[in-house]
């Protein structure tokens, strides 16, 4: 079946980069859009960004000039980048994967990992 | 961006009753593109329903969507002790994905 898993660290200094990785099974990543999606904790969903498994990427505005998101098809595994971070970006990060064919249905997802800025 | 205002922002209903849960696009979203989750404490969003009617893979009828343009619904026909949950709606129309700011299902 097809899982999720997020992994990076838990806790990110402010102004530094937080760095996730999505290791995926149970399907090939090279299909589908992937992407990174989070919450503050006690807070609403919010869309970071998505990487088709050819390397194109689509990014939320708001978030735009401090994301990268990458793919390493090789070892079916996608990343998240985000730099010059602040208390705000705390949140639970989720990896996802939408149904076939469209770019926002997701019905995979990460179980999440919290990640917490502070110094 | 499209902006998607839920209500109400808490529905306190009882196992057995009938949940109506609304979701205003501040344009209008292709039904094809809008979606619906449920969360529940400590877990990821699960997938309910997509193209704002379709029913997602293991999802009880009772589970229904309509709507269309700027005004769509979720109902629980009758609610079930599981159901209480957080639900958003969603969507992927014209980018960047967003999603509503959620309704909060508890028990009377």
């Amino acid at each position: 079946q097809v899982q999720l898993q997020e992994s990076g660290p838990g806790l990110v200094k402010p102004s530094e980069t937080l760095s996730l990785t999505c290791t995926v099974s149970g399907t090939s990543i090279s299909t589908y859009y992937w992407s990174w999606i989070r919450q503050p904790p006690g807070k609403g969903l919010e869309w970071i960004g998505y990487i088709y498994y050819s390397g194109s990427t689509n990014y939320n505005p708001s978030l735009k000039s401090r994301v990268t998101i990458s793919v390493d098809t090789s070892k079916n595994q996608f990343s998240l980048n985000l730099t010059s971070v602040t208390a705000a970006d705390t949140a639970v990060y989720y990896c996802a994967r939408p149904r076939g064919g469209s770019s926002g249905q997701f019905d995979y997802w990460g179980q999440g990992t919290l990640v917490t800025v502070s110094s | 961006e499209i902006v998607l205002t839920q209500s109400p922002g808490t529905l306190s209903l009882s196992p057995g009753e009938r949940a109506t849960l609304s979701c205003r696009a501040s344009q209008s979203v292709s039904s094809s593109y809008l979606t619906w989750y449920q969360q529940k404490p400590g877990q990821a969003p699960r997938l309910l329903i997509y193209g704002a009617s379709n029913r997602a893979t293991g999802i009880p009828d009772r589970f229904s969507g309509s709507g269309s343009g700027t005004d769509f619904t979720l109902t629980i026909s009758r609610l079930e002790p599981e159901d209480f949950a957080v639900y958003y709606c969603q969507q992927y129309g014209p980018s960047p994905i967003t999603f509503g700011q959620g309704t909060r299902l508890e028990i009377k």
